[in-house]
Protein backbone atom coordinates (compact mmCIF):
# COMPACT_ATOMS: atom_id res chain seq x y z
CA UNK A 1 0.00 0.00 0.00
CA UNK A 2 1.05 3.58 -0.87
CA UNK A 3 2.69 5.72 2.54
CA UNK A 4 4.04 8.96 2.87
CA UNK A 5 7.34 9.27 3.90
CA UNK A 6 8.67 11.61 7.04
CA UNK A 7 12.21 12.19 7.53
CA UNK A 8 13.86 12.55 9.90
CA UNK A 9 11.92 10.63 12.24
CA UNK A 10 13.06 12.35 15.40
CA UNK A 11 15.05 15.78 15.27
CA UNK A 12 16.91 17.12 18.15
CA UNK A 13 18.00 21.18 17.73
CA UNK A 14 18.71 24.01 19.67
CA UNK A 15 16.26 27.03 19.99
CA UNK A 16 17.28 28.85 17.37
CA UNK A 17 18.53 27.26 14.55
CA UNK A 18 16.61 26.45 11.35
CA UNK A 19 15.09 22.94 10.70
CA UNK A 20 13.70 21.44 7.71
CA UNK A 21 11.47 18.67 7.75
CA UNK A 22 11.30 16.06 5.20
CA UNK A 23 7.91 14.29 3.57
CA UNK A 24 7.65 11.68 -0.04
CA UNK A 25 4.12 12.10 -0.43
CA UNK A 26 2.09 9.75 -2.77
CA UNK A 27 3.24 9.63 -5.80
CA UNK A 28 0.13 10.83 -7.89
CA UNK A 29 -1.09 12.89 -5.17
CA UNK A 30 -1.82 16.66 -5.80
CA UNK A 31 -2.61 18.17 -1.98
CA UNK A 32 -0.29 18.20 0.20
CA UNK A 33 -0.49 19.29 4.58
CA UNK A 34 1.35 19.60 7.06
CA UNK A 35 -0.34 18.99 10.87
CA UNK A 36 1.63 19.39 14.05
CA UNK A 37 0.67 17.28 17.73
CA UNK A 38 2.29 19.25 20.62
CA UNK A 39 3.10 16.05 23.23
CA UNK A 40 -0.05 14.84 24.63
CA UNK A 41 -2.75 17.35 22.74
CA UNK A 42 -4.60 16.96 19.70
CA UNK A 43 -3.60 17.02 16.28
CA UNK A 44 -3.41 20.53 14.59
CA UNK A 45 -3.87 21.93 11.15
CA UNK A 46 -0.77 24.04 9.25
CA UNK A 47 -0.93 24.38 5.78
CA UNK A 48 -2.19 22.80 2.80
CA UNK A 49 -0.73 23.01 -0.24
CA UNK A 50 -1.93 22.71 -3.89
CA UNK A 51 -1.01 23.46 -7.70
CA UNK A 52 2.11 24.70 -5.84
CA UNK A 53 0.75 27.08 -3.90
CA UNK A 54 -0.52 27.80 -0.07
CA UNK A 55 -4.69 26.79 -0.16
CA UNK A 56 -5.39 27.33 3.16
CA UNK A 57 -3.14 28.31 6.52
CA UNK A 58 -3.68 28.43 10.32
CA UNK A 59 -2.58 31.04 12.22
CA UNK A 60 -0.02 28.80 13.68
CA UNK A 61 1.71 29.00 10.38
CA UNK A 62 3.20 32.33 10.65
CA UNK A 63 6.25 33.70 9.36
CA UNK A 64 8.74 31.24 10.96
CA UNK A 65 7.24 28.40 8.93
CA UNK A 66 7.43 27.81 5.52
CA UNK A 67 6.74 24.91 3.12
CA UNK A 68 8.09 23.83 -0.64
CA UNK A 69 8.00 21.52 -2.98
CA UNK A 70 11.27 21.75 -4.59
CA UNK A 71 10.75 18.93 -6.94
CA UNK A 72 8.68 16.26 -8.40
CA UNK A 73 8.37 14.34 -5.45
CA UNK A 74 9.47 16.62 -2.08
CA UNK A 75 7.34 18.33 -0.13
CA UNK A 76 9.39 20.37 2.91
CA UNK A 77 8.43 22.36 6.21
CA UNK A 78 10.96 24.80 7.13
CA UNK A 79 10.86 26.22 10.88
CA UNK A 80 13.00 29.07 11.23
CA UNK A 81 14.29 30.30 14.13
CA UNK A 82 12.87 27.76 16.07
CA UNK A 83 11.19 28.02 20.15
CA UNK A 84 11.24 25.99 22.69
CA UNK A 85 7.55 25.37 22.07
CA UNK A 86 7.90 24.29 18.44
CA UNK A 87 8.87 21.27 20.01
CA UNK A 88 6.11 18.50 18.37
CA UNK A 89 5.16 15.45 16.05
CA UNK A 90 4.78 16.78 13.21
CA UNK A 91 3.04 14.78 10.21
CA UNK A 92 2.96 15.38 6.39
CA UNK A 93 -0.31 14.22 4.58
CA UNK A 94 -1.35 14.04 1.12
CA UNK A 95 -4.58 13.08 -0.93
CA UNK A 96 -5.29 13.21 -4.55
CA UNK A 97 -8.51 14.59 -4.79
CA UNK A 98 -9.66 17.39 -2.32
CA UNK A 99 -11.07 16.14 1.10
CA UNK A 100 -14.62 18.74 0.38
CA UNK A 101 -14.92 16.56 -3.30
CA UNK A 102 -13.62 13.18 -2.35
CA UNK A 103 -13.92 12.66 1.62
CA UNK A 104 -11.25 12.62 4.20
CA UNK A 105 -10.45 8.30 3.20
CA UNK A 106 -8.52 9.69 -0.02
CA UNK A 107 -6.23 11.62 3.13
CA UNK A 108 -3.19 9.58 4.16
CA UNK A 109 -0.49 10.94 6.88
CA UNK A 110 2.96 9.78 7.41
CA UNK A 111 4.30 8.37 10.54
CA UNK A 112 5.52 11.53 11.82
CA UNK A 113 8.33 13.63 12.49
CA UNK A 114 9.58 14.52 16.01
CA UNK A 115 11.19 17.94 16.73
CA UNK A 116 12.65 18.88 19.81
CA UNK A 117 13.85 21.65 20.73
CA UNK A 118 16.78 22.16 23.16
CA UNK B 1 -13.25 30.31 18.19
CA UNK B 2 -14.78 27.53 16.93
CA UNK B 3 -13.51 23.97 18.35
CA UNK B 4 -13.90 20.15 18.39
CA UNK B 5 -13.88 18.49 21.54
CA UNK B 6 -14.00 15.31 23.40
CA UNK B 7 -16.02 14.29 26.51
CA UNK B 8 -13.60 11.15 28.37
CA UNK B 9 -10.05 11.13 27.77
CA UNK B 10 -9.82 7.81 28.79
CA UNK B 11 -11.68 4.56 28.29
CA UNK B 12 -11.13 1.38 29.62
CA UNK B 13 -13.51 -1.61 28.09
CA UNK B 14 -12.87 -5.72 28.53
CA UNK B 15 -12.04 -7.77 25.40
CA UNK B 16 -15.53 -8.26 23.76
CA UNK B 17 -17.60 -5.59 25.02
CA UNK B 18 -18.33 -2.54 22.84
CA UNK B 19 -17.15 0.52 22.73
CA UNK B 20 -18.60 4.24 22.53
CA UNK B 21 -16.20 7.01 22.19
CA UNK B 22 -17.82 10.77 22.31
CA UNK B 23 -17.26 14.46 20.76
CA UNK B 24 -19.07 17.32 20.90
CA UNK B 25 -18.15 19.70 18.37
CA UNK B 26 -19.43 24.02 18.76
CA UNK B 27 -19.06 24.98 14.57
CA UNK B 28 -22.93 24.89 13.24
CA UNK B 29 -21.25 25.08 9.87
CA UNK B 30 -19.51 22.10 9.81
CA UNK B 31 -20.86 19.95 7.56
CA UNK B 32 -18.45 16.85 7.62
CA UNK B 33 -16.97 14.58 10.52
CA UNK B 34 -14.22 11.97 10.66
CA UNK B 35 -13.11 9.43 12.84
CA UNK B 36 -9.21 8.53 12.98
CA UNK B 37 -7.60 5.96 15.30
CA UNK B 38 -3.82 6.60 16.44
CA UNK B 39 -1.24 4.02 17.29
CA UNK B 40 1.43 4.83 18.77
CA UNK B 41 4.17 6.02 17.09
CA UNK B 42 2.32 6.53 14.07
CA UNK B 43 -0.02 9.32 12.34
CA UNK B 44 -3.85 9.19 12.41
CA UNK B 45 -5.59 6.57 10.39
CA UNK B 46 -8.85 7.44 8.62
CA UNK B 47 -12.04 5.03 10.47
CA UNK B 48 -15.19 6.29 9.45
CA UNK B 49 -16.75 9.43 8.04
CA UNK B 50 -20.32 10.67 7.95
CA UNK B 51 -21.78 13.87 6.31
CA UNK B 52 -24.54 16.14 8.39
CA UNK B 53 -27.08 14.91 6.23
CA UNK B 54 -26.95 11.15 7.59
CA UNK B 55 -27.26 10.65 11.23
CA UNK B 56 -25.60 7.42 10.99
CA UNK B 57 -23.01 5.77 9.08
CA UNK B 58 -21.67 1.88 9.53
CA UNK B 59 -18.67 0.54 8.96
CA UNK B 60 -16.63 -2.98 9.87
CA UNK B 61 -17.39 -3.16 13.58
CA UNK B 62 -17.73 0.54 13.73
CA UNK B 63 -20.81 2.95 13.80
CA UNK B 64 -20.69 6.85 13.74
CA UNK B 65 -23.74 8.50 15.19
CA UNK B 66 -24.05 11.97 14.62
CA UNK B 67 -26.68 14.35 16.33
CA UNK B 68 -26.82 17.44 15.14
CA UNK B 69 -29.46 19.25 17.53
CA UNK B 70 -26.72 18.33 20.10
CA UNK B 71 -23.57 18.78 18.38
CA UNK B 72 -22.59 15.74 19.21
CA UNK B 73 -21.21 12.54 17.10
CA UNK B 74 -20.11 9.36 18.70
CA UNK B 75 -17.77 6.30 17.24
CA UNK B 76 -18.92 2.77 18.15
CA UNK B 77 -17.05 0.33 18.06
CA UNK B 78 -18.62 -3.46 18.50
CA UNK B 79 -16.48 -6.08 20.01
CA UNK B 80 -13.82 -4.29 20.79
CA UNK B 81 -10.19 -6.11 20.49
CA UNK B 82 -6.74 -5.52 21.53
CA UNK B 83 -5.98 -4.28 18.03
CA UNK B 84 -8.58 -1.72 18.51
CA UNK B 85 -6.57 -0.14 21.89
CA UNK B 86 -5.45 3.21 20.53
CA UNK B 87 -6.58 7.06 21.19
CA UNK B 88 -9.03 8.12 19.10
CA UNK B 89 -9.90 11.58 17.25
CA UNK B 90 -12.87 12.84 15.69
CA UNK B 91 -12.61 15.90 13.48
CA UNK B 92 -14.53 17.83 11.40
CA UNK B 93 -14.46 19.73 8.08
CA UNK B 94 -16.70 22.83 7.16
CA UNK B 95 -14.60 23.89 3.87
CA UNK B 96 -11.65 23.69 1.73
CA UNK B 97 -9.34 20.86 3.02
CA UNK B 98 -8.89 21.55 6.99
CA UNK B 99 -9.26 19.13 9.61
CA UNK B 100 -10.27 20.40 12.81
CA UNK B 101 -9.38 17.56 15.70
CA UNK B 102 -11.14 17.27 18.76
CA UNK B 103 -8.47 15.92 22.33
CA UNK B 104 -8.67 12.88 21.61
CA UNK B 105 -9.94 9.86 23.55
CA UNK B 106 -7.17 6.93 25.14
CA UNK B 107 -9.36 3.64 24.54
CA UNK B 108 -7.61 1.09 26.32
CA UNK B 109 -8.98 -3.11 26.07
CA UNK B 110 -8.61 -5.38 28.60
CA UNK B 111 -7.42 -9.01 27.99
Amino acid sequence: EPEVTQTPSHQVTQMGQEVILRCVPISNHLYFYWYRQILGQKVEFLVSFYNNEISEKSEIFDDQFSVERPDGSNFTLKIRSTKLEDSAMYFCASSGASIQSSGANVLTFGAGSRLTVL
Amino acid sequence: GESVGLHLPTLSVQEGDNSIINCAYSNSASDYFIWYKQESGKGPQFIIDIRSNMDKRQGQRVTVLLNKTVKHLSLQIAATQPGDSAVYFCAENDAGNMLTFGGGTRLMVKP
